[in-house]
C-alpha cells in the first residue's frame, strides 16, 4: 500500500489507439508527476503538477496529454503512440514541489505499444 | 548545475556480504538527499531519506550519512540478503528551488 494508486498496472495497445492511464492520491499531496522509466535508461521526468496547474512540461510529444483535474488525480492520455513509447509510467505525489521529504511513486502501468 | 552521480551496476554480492553504492552530489542551496529502492516489477519505495549535513538516514538496515565535506550519500548495509535485490536510487531535493533529481539507479543482484 503506497498510497499512490496506479491503473492499470499492465497496458497493451496498438499505434492508432487511444489510452488513458489514471493515478490517484489521498495523501493531501498537493504535486504530483509522471516520469518514464525505459530500460537502460535514467528516470524520465514528464509533468509536473502543482495545486492542479502543469508548471512543468520536459518537451514531451503531443501524444502525451496529461490532465489534472484536482490535486488528488492525475490521467495520462495517449494518442497515435510509436513502439519506443513502450515503458513503465510512474506517477508520483509530494507535499509540494521540490519537498524535503521525498516522493511517493505509484506502483507504474507497464505499457507496451504494438 | 544540481545533480546526482551514482556508481553504475550491476553489483552482484553473495548473501551476507558488505554492500556499498556510491552516491555524490553538485548542489546549489541545502539539498536533501534520498536513496529510493525499486524491487522488479515495481514503483520507486523511499528508503531512506536525510535532510542535513551530518544526518544518518537509516531503514531495513541500509544506512546512508549526508557528508557535505565530500557531497556523498553513499548506501550501506553490514549483511545483504537475496531480497534485497533491486535498483537503489539516490536523489536530492533543493526546496528553494523546486527541484528533485535522481540518479540513472544501480542495480544490485544478491546471490544464495
Amino acid at each position: 500500500e503506497t498510497g499512490v494508486t496506479q491503473t492499470p498496472r499492465h497496458l497493451v495497445m496498438g499505434m492508432t489507439n487511444k489510452k488513458s492511464l489514471k493515478c490517484e492520491q489521498h495523501l493531501g499531496h498537493n504535486a504530483m508527476y509522471w516520469y518514464k522509466q525505459s530500460a537502460k535508461k535514467p528516470l524520465e521526468l514528464m509533468f509536473v503538477y502543482n495545486f492542479k496547474e502543469q508548471t512543468e512540461n520536459n518537451s514531451v510529444p503531443s501524444r502525451f496529454s496529461p490532465e489534472c483535474p484536482n490535486s488528488s488525480h492525475l490521467f495520462l492520455h495517449l494518442h497515435t503512440l510509436q513502439p519506443e513509447d513502450s515503458a513503465l509510467y510512474l506517477c508520483a505525489s509530494s507535499q509540494d514541489t521540490g519537498d524535503l521529504y521525498g516522493y511517493t511513486f505509484g506502483s507504474g502501468t507497464r505499457l507496451t505499444v504494438v | 548545475g544540481d545533480s546526482v552521480t551514482q556508481m553504475e551496476g550491476p553489483v552482484t554480492l553473495s548473501e551476507e556480504a558488505f554492500l556499498t553504492i556510491n552516491c555524490t552530489y553538485t548542489a546549489t542551496g541545502y539539498p536533501s538527499l534520498f536513496w529510493y529502492v525499486q524491487y522488479p516489477g515495481e514503483g520507486l519505495q523511499l528508503l531512506l531519506k536525510a535532510t542535513k549535513a551530518d544526518d544518518k538516514g537509516s531503514n531495513k538496515g541500509f544506512e546512508a550519512t549526508y557528508r557535505k565535506e565530500t557531497t556523498s550519500f553513499h548506501l550501506e548495509k553490514g549483511s545483504v540478503q537475496v531480497s534485497d535485490s533491486a535498483v537503489y536510487f539516490c536523489a536530492l531535493s533543493v526546496y528553494n528551488f523546486n527541484k528533485f533529481y535522481f540518479g540513472s539507479g544501480t542495480k544490485l543482484n544478491v546471490k544464495p
